[in-house]
């Protein structure tokens, strides 16, 4: 059974990127879709886009274009998260998460979700 | 994108009694449905993937049904740690998710 481990929470000025990290152990890397989802405060959950590391292919969500990067590093089995320009609106947790397969589907691991505040 | 919707929002239910949860998709997803648990504080765990198909350690009281766009989570003889929020995903295209449904204690 995989494990996903996010690091911490973080509180960034409007304007301002974060970038979110999700290591994983047990299991391989490189051949699952890693994704990464929003939840605000009291809202439900966001698709915002995924990574194949072995394909090194991305997908965002049309919501996020522009805006989010993620990204893998194979070596150390870790995805990344990037959310530029911040805004208030982007207070949320953000977990990632990890599929059965190279495809998008469901996820049966989830991080622990890392809190990310926006506040001048 | 295709639309998720639930219902009800809120559920009120007695322990021991049954919970039937909604999930309607505005376009034909298939059996590429999965439902979710989630308690405050916490990562959502899978509950249900295909649709019908419990995942690991879902305890049998646990039921999902339906294809197409109508789904159904059914919670038979609810306990105490069952009292969460569920949530569905769609899988067919680019993941989306319902905005869940709180059960709650009646």
């Amino acid at each position: 059974q995989v494990q996903l481990v996010q690091s911490r929470a973080e509180v960034k000025k409007p304007g301002s990127s974060v970038k979110v990290s999700c290591k994983a152990s047990g299991g391989t890397f490189s051949s699952y879709v890693f994704t990464w989802v929003r939840q605000a405060p009291g809202q439900g959950l966001e698709w915002m886009g995924g990574i194949t590391p072995i394909f090194g292919t991305t997908n965002y969500a049309q919501n996020f274009q522009g805006r989010v990067t993620i990204t893998a590093d194979e070596s150390t089995s870790t995805a990344y998260m990037e959310l530029s320009s911040l805004r208030s609106e982007d207070t949320a947790v953000f977990y990632c998460a990890r599929g059965p397969s190279s495809g998008y589907s469901y996820f049966a691991s989830w991080g622990q979700g890392t809190l990310v505040t926006v506040s001048s | 994108e295709i639309v998720m919707t639930q219902s009800p929002a809120t559920l009120s239910v007695s322990p021991g009694e049954r919970a039937t949860l909604s999930c309607r998709a505005s376009q034909s997803v298939g059996s590429n449905l999965a439902w979710y648990q989630q308690k405050p504080g916490q990562a959502p765990r899978l509950l249900i993937y295909a649709a019908s198909t419990r995942a690991t350690g879902i305890p049998a009281r646990f039921s999902g049904s339906g294809s197409g766009t109508e789904f159904t989570l059914t919670i038979s003889s609810l306990q105490s740690e069952d009292f969460a929020v569920y949530c569905c995903q769609q899988y067919n295209k680019w993941p989306t998710f319902g905005q869940g449904t709180r059960l709650e204690i009646k």
